[in-house]
């Protein structure tokens, strides 16, 4: 059974500093992999999304990566800015089925 | 965006009662999915469909019923609200390889 699990639950940085998430899954056969971002009491906004054959996806000042053999994904926040600050969840996709296994998310706040 | 309405935002009902959640999209994506989100548990599915008429369970189905009667519309059925039903709803679509969320509805059961 697919899990994820994304380290920290929680994470202060100050502004203007980079800064790296995790996404950490446990079976590598995985279709793709999307991260969100989540604001309070609001939906959640897709970010990026890495299919199985890609090894990094970008956008602005967003970078995420995938190496599947080690079953791990990072998402990069380039100088973050309080805006940045959410609840940012990772989705796995399997090969299999059109489901997606869930991390509980990390919640990141920016400090001004 | 791919255009996915969720109705309503907000509801408060009575233990017991009947309720049911709408999801609209206009973007005419085949997969469509309801989740529950609670903290502590992060997002689970409750059911999802693939196409009209199609729909499967997810990992916490019990309880609910959904019908798609038409590609743009999901809904969500509450058969007897119970307490441990209050969360917030999200609907979400697949189309090609990426999913697409509503705003969500926060139903309290009281």
């Amino acid at each position: 059974k697919q899990e994820v699990t994304q380290i920290p639950a929680a994470l202060s940085v100050p502004e203007g500093e980079n800064l790296v998430l995790n996404c950490s899954f446990t079976d590598s056969a995985i279709y793709n992999l999307q991260w969100f971002r989540q604001d309070p009491g609001k939906g959640l906004t897709s970010l990026l999304l890495i299919q199985s054959s890609q090894r990094e996806q970008t956008s602005g000042r967003l970078n995420a990566s995938l190496d599947k053999s080690s079953g791990r994904s990072t998402l990069y926040i380039a100088a973050s800015q309080p805006g940045d600050s959410a609840t940012y969840l990772c989705a796995v996709r399997h090969d299999s089925n059109y489901q997606l296994i869930w991390g509980a998310g990390t919640k990141l706040i920016i400090k001004p | 965006d791919a255009g996915i309405t969720q109705s309503p935002r907000h509801k408060v009902t009575e233990t017991g009662t009947p309720v049911t959640l709408r999801c609209h999209q206009t973007e005419n994506h085949r997969y469509m999915y309801w989740y529950r989100q609670d903290p502590g548990h992060g997002l689970r599915l409750i059911h999802y469909s693939y196409g009209v008429k199609d729909t499967d369970k997810g990992e916490v189905s019990d309880g609910y019923s959904v019908s798609r009667s038409k590609t743009e519309d999901f809904l969500l059925t509450l058969e007897s609200a119970t307490s441990s039903q209050t969360s917030v709803y999200f609907c979400a679509t697949l189309q090609n390889t990426e999913a697409f969320f509503g705003q969500g509805t926060r139903l309290t059961v009281v």
